[in-house]
């Protein structure tokens, strides 16, 4: 069964500082990869998902994340935070049937 | 707009009592979810459904209830709530049930059982 697991439930940064939340998966296959956002008191918005056509992906809101296989990463980056970016994020990888597994999350805390 | 919405958006209930949790997409998607979000647990998937009349288990389909008789909605039943089931739920759907299909999420229900 595959897995994701997240380092850090809580991430602190400064604005204007890198943000970066780690996301480790666990898959014997090649896996589709996710990050999600959600903002206070709302659903989940897709960030940036990876579909194997390339190793570095960019989605909205200026972040990135990299596909390192040989590490089973997923980690997401921001080279400037903003306070904007106070959320909890969560990596997801998609397994048959479409059913996203989720990690347990990461909450960003920026600070001014 | 297109757009998964859930309703109530918030319910307090009490043990026993049978409620339904409502989603509908307007997108046209032929696969939809239902998740719950536990603190520390992330996400987990209830139930989903790949097409009108077709639905299957999650990883925690206990406790729960799901029908799809129309392509755009799919309503969470509990029939016999207990308080193991506050959470915060989700719908969510895609355009086909691909490993690669980005799901779109409701804006969540809240949901207390006392």
């Amino acid at each position: 069964a595959q897995s994701v697991t997240q380092l850090g439930s809580h991430v602190s940064v400064s604005e204007g500082a890198l943000v970066l939340l780690r996301c480790n998966y666990s898959s014997s296959v090649p896996p589709y990869l996710f990050w999600y956002v959600q903002y206070p008191n709302q659903g989940l918005q897709l960030l940036l998902k990876y579909t194997s056509a390339a190793t570095l992906v960019k989605g909205i809101n200026g972040f990135e994340a990299e596909f390192k296989k040989s590490e089973t990463s997923f980690h997401l980056t921001k080279p400037s935070a903003h306070m904007s970016d106070a959320a909890e994020y969560f990596c997801a990888v998609s397994q048959y049937g479409n059913k996203l597994v989720f990690g347990a999350g990461t909450i960003l805390r920026v600070k001014s | 707009e297109a757009q998964v919405t859930q309703n109530p958006r918030y319910l307090i209930t009490v043990t026993g009592k049978k409620l339904t949790v409502t989603c509908s997409q307007n997108m046209n998607h032929e696969y939809m979810s239902w998740y719950r979000q536990d603190p520390g647990l992330g996400l987990r998937q209830i139930y989903y459904s790949m097409n009108v009349e077709v639905t299957d288990k999650g990883d925690v389909p206990e406790g729960y209830k799901v029908s799809r008789k129309e392509k755009r909605n799919f309503p969470l039943i509990l029939e016999s709530p207990s308080p193991n089931q506050t959470s915060l739920y989700f719908c969510a759907s895609s355009l086909l049930a691909g490993v690669q299909d980005t799901q779109y999420f409701g804006p969540g229900t809240r949901l207390t059982v006392l």
